[in-house]
């Protein structure tokens, strides 16, 4: 099976542009979704598609594909966007499945 | 309001069953494909299991393949994932999650609140 890695931890200044990488094969046949996770609360979806936002994500959150890296961008980051950041794709090796990142967590000072 | 409600949860032996349910509520059900996500105590997301509209596509993670089995009922708005032989390591809090579209892919745009599993003697 595929799978998907993320760097642990990013950190970003109140303000400022953070991108959030997504790395794996199967970014080479599929986009990435990406989803933000704040602590006890369940996973909500930010971008998915070529970059697409669902309704009342911010624009601030942009997302891109090159080769097999997806990205994650936060052009502003506010202090509510700390949170952990997953990537998830379809899985290259078919059979109808899922696989995510290990997740990025993400401190805004 | 759209909503996703699991249940079924709880404390259960290694090597036994559990079975878990989400109730789906205030969008069109047999229209979208429906996944299985846990999320063990400290740790990320991994998806577990995931279903097609009507059935007839149905995947699973390496981890579960052939212990668990998920399943659908249309007609209830209801989604479920039957749990055998169950190990520690499938301790986690295991939330139902709504894909955008009506085949498995990877844009989960509703989530539940999760139910917690526990698997110890």
């Amino acid at each position: 099976s595929s799978e998907l890695t993320q760097d642990p931890a990013v950190s970003v200044a109140l303000g400022q542009t953070v991108r959030i990488t997504c790395q794996g094969d199967s970014l080479r046949s599929y986009y990435a979704s990406w989803y933000q996770q704040k602590p006890g609360q369940a996973p909500v979806l930010v971008i998915y598609g070529k970059n697409n936002r669902p309704s009342g994500i911010p624009d601030r959150f942009s997302g891109s594909s090159s080769g097999n890296t997806a990205s994650l961008t936060i052009t502003g980051a506010q202090a509510e966007d700390e949170a952990d950041y997953y990537c998830n794709s379809r899985d290259s090796s078919g059979n109808h499945r899922v696989v995510f990142g290990g997740g990025t967590k993400l401190t805004v000072l | 309001e759209v909503q996703l409600v699991e249940s079924g949860g709880g404390l259960v032996q290694p090597g036994r069953s559990l079975r878990l349910s989400c109730a789906a509520s205030g969008f069109t059900f047999d229209d979208y494909a429906m996944h299985w996500v846990r999320q063990a105590p400290g740790k990320g997301l991994e998806w577990v299991s995931g279903i097609s509209w009507n059935s007839g596509s149905i995947g699973y993670a390496d981890s579960v393949k052939g212990r668990f089995t998920i399943s659908r009922d249309n007609a209830k708005n209801s989604l479920y994932l039957q749990m055998n032989s169950l190990r520690a390591e499938d301790t986690a809090l295991y939330y139902c999650a709504k894909d955008k579209g009506s085949m498995v892919s990877d844009a989960f745009d509703i989530w539940g609140q999760g139910t917690m599993v526990t698997v110890s003697s």
